[in-house]
């Protein structure tokens, strides 16, 4: 059974620009989750998709969005990227029936550098 | 609000010794609890969950860890660590909504031969 897989590995922008990372979750599994890992700030939580909608959202800007495709696979998007979006962006799936406080299942990240 | 919080940033244990990375956690009612190991360049693992039941939850990878609530911890153990057990080790707990995980800050843990 294939994993969580993300696209790209790795991202280098410029300041101001957008990025996009794709996100593709494990067969069945319907709960996309984003989160984001900060040199110094550890893994914080940033949205979260189920069938198709957006369910929760954590402390972070509005320039930070995404989307949910029918097929369950998911996009971020960052908007106006600023030095300190630099960071890993994980992305993790779980069963229907099991989000958020059931397992999540990880992707190996996309790590975006802005510059 | 919930919150987890690992106190050690980085412990070096010898091979073949014994592993504790300690977790101590926020939370008004049954927490869901998780660790997870991420190696370098890598996503997370997860090694083990709590969700309710037996307090002494075992996992993969020889790993096991403690529900203490009188403690607020869930610690996480191995007696006899292995060169390849070297990573980041974080503790998380589902939010009160159910919607997401809370991660503590994660330990490095690196093993000398």
């Amino acid at each position: 059974e294939a994993g969580v897989t993300q696209s790209p590995t790795h991202l280098i922008k410029t300041r101001g620009q957008q990025a996009t990372l794709r996100c593709s979750p494990i067969s069945g599994h319907t709960s996309v989750y984003w989160y984001q890992q900060a040199l110094g700030l550890g893994l914080q939580f940033l949205l979260w998709y189920d069938e198709g909608e957006e369910r929760n959202r954590g402390n972070f800007p509005p320039r930070f969005s995404g989307r949910q495709f029918p097929n369950y696979s998911s996009e971020l998007n960052v908007n106006a990227l600023e030095l300190e979006d630099s960071a890993l962006y994980l992305c993790a799936s779980s069963p229907k029936g099991l989000a958020g406080a059931g397992e999540q299942y990880f992707g190996p990240g996309t790590r975006l550098t802005v510059t | 609000a919930q919150s987890v919080t690992q106190p050690d940033i980085h412990i070096t244990v010898s091979e073949g010794a014994s592993l504790e990375l300690r977790c101590n956690y926020s939370y008004g009612a049954t927490p869901y609890l998780f660790w997870y190991v991420q190696s370098p360049g890598q996503g997370l693992q997860l090694l083990l969950k709590y969700f309710s039941g037996d307090t002494l939850v075992q996992g993969i990878k020889g790993f096991e860890a403690e529900f203490k609530r009188s403690q607020s911890s869930f610690n996480l153990r191995k007696p006899s660590v292995h060169w390849s057990d070297a990573a980041e080790y974080f503790c998380a707990v589902a939010n009160q909504a159910g919607t997401a995980l809370i991660f503590g800050k994660g330990t490095t843990l690196s093993v000398s031969s």
